[in-house]
């Protein structure tokens, strides 16, 4: 079965430090890939997503990732955070029949 | 932009109450979804609709049926509710596209006393 793992459901980071988070799938086809955020008690917003062609993702806020076929991930960073960043972020993939297997989230931490 | 209303912030019902959650998409979307929120767990899927009329079962349907009469429109429904339905619920649309990304509610938090 597809599956979409989040390392680390909390990471902290310090205001202007690099922010990193993992997401890995198990896929033996190309999937299409997404994160999304989540900031408190709202829905989730895309962030970006990869379906074909350049493999670095540009996204809202600052935020890119990259899918990276040989290691099965799709990280997501960002250079410097900031405050306002601090929330719950989603990977997620769609393989078929238009349904997207969520990972299980990391919340996001800035530290002053 | 996408606009996917759910018609209620909070909700408090009592134990064997029916429970109707509403959710409403103003983009034509052939697709809306279903899920709940749970901490640790993610987001599970409970129900899905390609089509008016049309439904499918998701991950936890257990517990929950939907109703889809119009398209922009797909209901929730708690039969009888029980405390372990006390969660988030999160409505969703897209478009019937595999690289299509889904669209989301602001959510509805439901406590079953």
């Amino acid at each position: 079965a597809q599956s979409v793992t989040q390392l680390g459901s909390h990471v902290s980071v310090s205001e202007g430090a690099l922010v990193l988070l993992r997401c890995n799938y198990s896929s033996s086809v190309p999937p299409y890939l997404f994160w999304y955020v989540q900031y408190p008690n709202q829905g989730l917003q895309l962030l970006l997503k990869y379906t074909t062609g350049a493999t670095l993702v540009k996204g809202i806020n600052g935020f890119e990732a990259e899918f990276k076929k040989s290691e099965t991930s799709f990280h997501l960073t960002k250079p410097s955070a900031h405050m306002s960043d601090a929330a719950e972020y989603f990977c997620a993939v769609s393989y078929r029949d238009d349904k997207i297997i969520f990972g299980k989230g990391t919340r996001l931490h800035i530290l002053p | 932009d996408v606009k996917v209303t759910q018609s209620s912030r909070y909700l408090v019902k009592r134990t064997g109450e029916k429970v109707f959650l509403e959710c409403v998409q103003d983009m034509d979307h052939e697709n809306m979804f279903w899920y709940r929120q749970d901490p640790g767990l993610g987001l599970r899927l409970i129900y899905f609709s390609y089509d008016v009329k049309m439904k499918e079962k998701g991950d936890i349907p257990e517990g929950y049926s939907v109703s889809r009469e119009k398209k922009e429109r797909f209901s929730l429904i708690l039969e009888s509710a029980s405390t372990n339905q006390t969660s988030m619920y999160l409505c969703a649309s897209s478009l019937p596209l595999n690289n299509q990304p889904q669209h989301f509610g602001d959510g509805t938090r439901l406590s079953i006393l």
